[in-house]
């Protein structure tokens, strides 16, 4: 059982598009995370979130709560942006995490 | 990027040894976690600490143990390795006061082969 299901799980775009993730979840959270893990390994935090909607430059994330659902759009998407993006849920002192979705941008 | 160190970076051992991991942080935040990461997996959690002494389990808990008697560093032990425990192994630190609602920040990772 998932508590957390992203789609899609692979994604390639051609430099420019605006690309979506989507991430829907089946507990009751405090927050929603999404995390980068860039090719060699890293993870780090793009947004926390549990309500409406938040903007760091290319990169928007929505979250709807009534329907358990959120979305990470990069708008104008570069070869930089390559990278797995995963989806975390918090819920009372532990996480919930998606299985990640491989993002590749051609140039 | 947050004081947070793992070693080893890297580690082979074979089967039926015992082996600990070490997390180190430098940011004195309350919650300390460690997790797995595999193919077709998310991240899934084995242990977290919510403060010194006080730990609880996670999801994939058995064959591991934790301990944490300061602050700063929080340990990983695999009593007797398997090689269903070749993975990749992160800790994450969040803020403390708030819980889950914190942003966590992550290790840079431990890969683990057991052969």
């Amino acid at each position: 059982k998932n508590e957390v299901e992203q789609s899609p799980q692979n994604l390639t775009a051609q430099e420019g598009e605006f690309i979506t993730i989507n991430c829907s979840y089946s507990v009751g959270i405090s927050a929603l995370h999404w995390l980068q893990q860039h090719p060699g390994g890293g993870i780090v935090s793009l947004f926390m979130l549990s309500s409406g909607k938040k903007k760091h430059g290319r990169l928007i994330a929505t979250i709807n709560i009534q329907e358990k659902h959120s979305s990470l759009h990069i708008t104008a998407s570069h070869p930089r942006d390559s990278a797995v993006y995963i989806c975390a849920v918090g819920a009372g002192n532990q996480f919930y995490f998606g299985t990640g979705t491989s993002l590749t941008v051609i140039p | 990027d947050a004081g947070i160190t793992q070693s080893p970076r890297h580690k082979v051992t074979e089967t039926g040894t015992p082996v600990t991991l070490r997390c180190h942080q430098t940011e004195n935040h309350r919650y300390m976690y460690w997790y797995r990461q595999d193919p077709g997996h998310g991240l899934r959690l084995i242990h977290y600490s919510y403060g010194v002494k006080d730990t609880d389990k996670g999801e994939v808990s058995d064959g591991y143990s934790v301990s944490r008697s300061k602050t700063e560093d929080f340990l990983l032990t695999l009593e007797s390795a398997t090689s269903s425990q070749t993975s990749v192994y992160f800790c994450a630190i969040s803020q403390p006061g708030q819980g889950a609602q914190n942003i966590q920040y992550f290790g840079a990772g431990t890969r683990l082969s057991v052969l």
